[in-house]
């Protein structure tokens, strides 16, 4: 069984703040994991994601996250957040044995304050 | 553009109605998922469809069905429709059958009335 937990569903920064957004996972096998991003009224784009390789992701828009296996996180960050990062944020994670369904945390909704 | 498309964008229909719901995947993509999103239950994955076989199925309800055509769009068939059925539906496609990306189209919005 694969699961993930988002903790905090709402994160308020500064703009030119960092930006952390917490994702916990529980997997049985090794995990494949995903940020997404969902602006309001408008699907979820692909922001990085994990698969295996090096444990430091970059994605776009200056966001990047770091598998930690022991710690079994996988969380968002981004050196100084811009008013556009406001949307919600989502975690998700698939593994092989249940084949590329996306099993998605409850989403953190992130403010940037000017 | 995530390059998936569905339409229509929004419905409006009344309870006990049928509404049948389309998406076209990404060029090349041969798997297609379906996902609802209510506030209630959060994303949750549906059914996944695979070069026109069903590869997965997830929380869906015994009142809803989908079907993937040869030319690799799909459709999601809600039936008997209840309040509680109103919701986002997405569709996205991926090349992989697993570990890799999924893109997502920009949802139907369904309200149930």
């Amino acid at each position: 069984a694969q699961s993930v937990t988002q903790l905090g569903s709402h994160v308020s920064v500064s703009e030119g703040a960092l930006v952390l957004l917490r994702c916990n996972y529980s997997s049985s096998v090794p995990p494949y994991l995903f940020w997404y991003v969902q602006y309001p009224n408008q699907g979820l784009q692909l922001l990085l994601k994990y698969t295996s390789a090096a444990t430091l992701v970059k994605g776009i828009n200056g966001f990047e996250a770091e598998f930690k296996k022991s710690e079994t996180s996988f969380h968002l960050t981004k050196p100084s957040a811009h008013m556009s990062d406001a949307a919600e944020y989502f975690c998700a994670v698939s593994q092989e044995t249940s084949g590329s369904r996306l099993t998605f945390g409850e989403g953190t909704q992130l403010t940037v304050n000017p | 553009d995530s390059g998936v498309t569905q339409t229509p964008k929004h419905l409006i229909t009344a309870t006990g109605q049928r509404v049948t719901l389309r998406c076209s995947p990404r060029s090349g993509d041969l798997s297609v998922y379906w996902y609802q999103q209510s506030l209630d239950q959060g994303l949750q994955f549906l059914i996944q469809y695979y070069n026109g076989e069903e590869r997965a199925k997830g929380n869906i309800l015994e009142r809803f069905s989908a079907q993937q055509f040869p030319d690799l769009h799909s459709e999601l068939n809600l039936s008997s429709l209840e309040l509680g059925d109103s919701a986002l539906y997405f569709c996205a496609s991926s090349r992989l059958t697993s570990g890799g990306e999924q893109f997502f189209g920009p949802g139907t919005r369904l309200t149930v009335l």
